[in-house]
């Protein structure tokens, strides 16, 4: 069965510095990956997905993210963090025959210090 | 603009009431997802609609039922509201339930259960 884990429940920077979230998968197919944010009280937008053509899939917001196949892994990275950046961030893989039914991680919510 | 619409966004309803959630979309797409998400948690899939299909997971509770009357429809019904049913309800809907394809999320209805 496929699954995600993302490493950190809770990632906080500073307003203009790096902003790393953690996601490693687990799946014996090659994997559909997508990462979603969350604001509060909203629906999960997409920030950007990985399905198999390049490995640094640029998104929504100066997101982007790198598929590493060896390192099952795809982290989501911005070069600077802004306040708006603050929500809940989702890594989620596309199940495999079952109706593209997505896993989702557990999470990370990133706070942004001014 | 094409979207996913969901009504109400906050529903209070009594332990045991009966309560229908709305989920529309003009975004013609083929499936119809129901999700419940409750709080700090990731969302869990509950049941999903391949055009007239129904797709339940197994290990949704018979409390849940969905109805999709048209492709731009979708309810989810919960005939005996528990306390533990309160959360939020996100609708999602994709153009196919292929694993490339990415769902797109409504912004959801907050349930509470007094």
């Amino acid at each position: 069965a496929q699954s995600v884990t993302q490493l950190g429940s809770h990632v906080s920077v500073s307003e203009g510095a790096l902003v790393l979230l953690r996601c490693n998968y687990s799946s014996s197919v090659p994997p559909y990956l997508f990462w979603y944010v969350q604001y509060p009280n909203q629906g999960l937008q997409l920030l950007l997905k990985y399905t198999s053509a390049a490995t640094l899939v640029k998104g929504i917001n100066g997101f982007e993210a790198e598929f590493k196949k060896s390192e099952t892994s795809f982290h989501l990275t911005k070069p600077s963090a802004h306040m708006s950046d603050a929500a809940e961030y989702f890594c989620a893989v596309s199940e495999n025959n079952q109706g593209g039914k997505l896993i989702f991680g557990q999470g990370t919510e990133l706070s942004v210090k001014p | 603009d094409a979207m996913v619409i969901q009504n109400p966004r906050y529903q209070v309803t009594q332990f045991g009431k009966p309560v229908t959630l709305s989920c529309s979309q003009t975004l013609n797409h083929n499936v119809m997802y129901w999700y419940q998400q409750k709080s700090s948690q990731a969302p869990k899939l509950l049941f999903h609609y391949y055009d007239k299909d129904f797709n339940n997971e197994a290990d949704t509770p018979d409390n849940f039922q969905s109805r999709r009357p048209n492709t731009s429809f979708c309810f989810l019904d919960i005939r005996s509201p528990g306390l533990g049913d309160a959360a939020m309800y996100l609708c999602a809907t994709s153009r196919d339930r292929r694993r490339a394809y990415e769902q797109y999320f409504g912004p959801g209805t907050r349930l509470t259960v007094t």
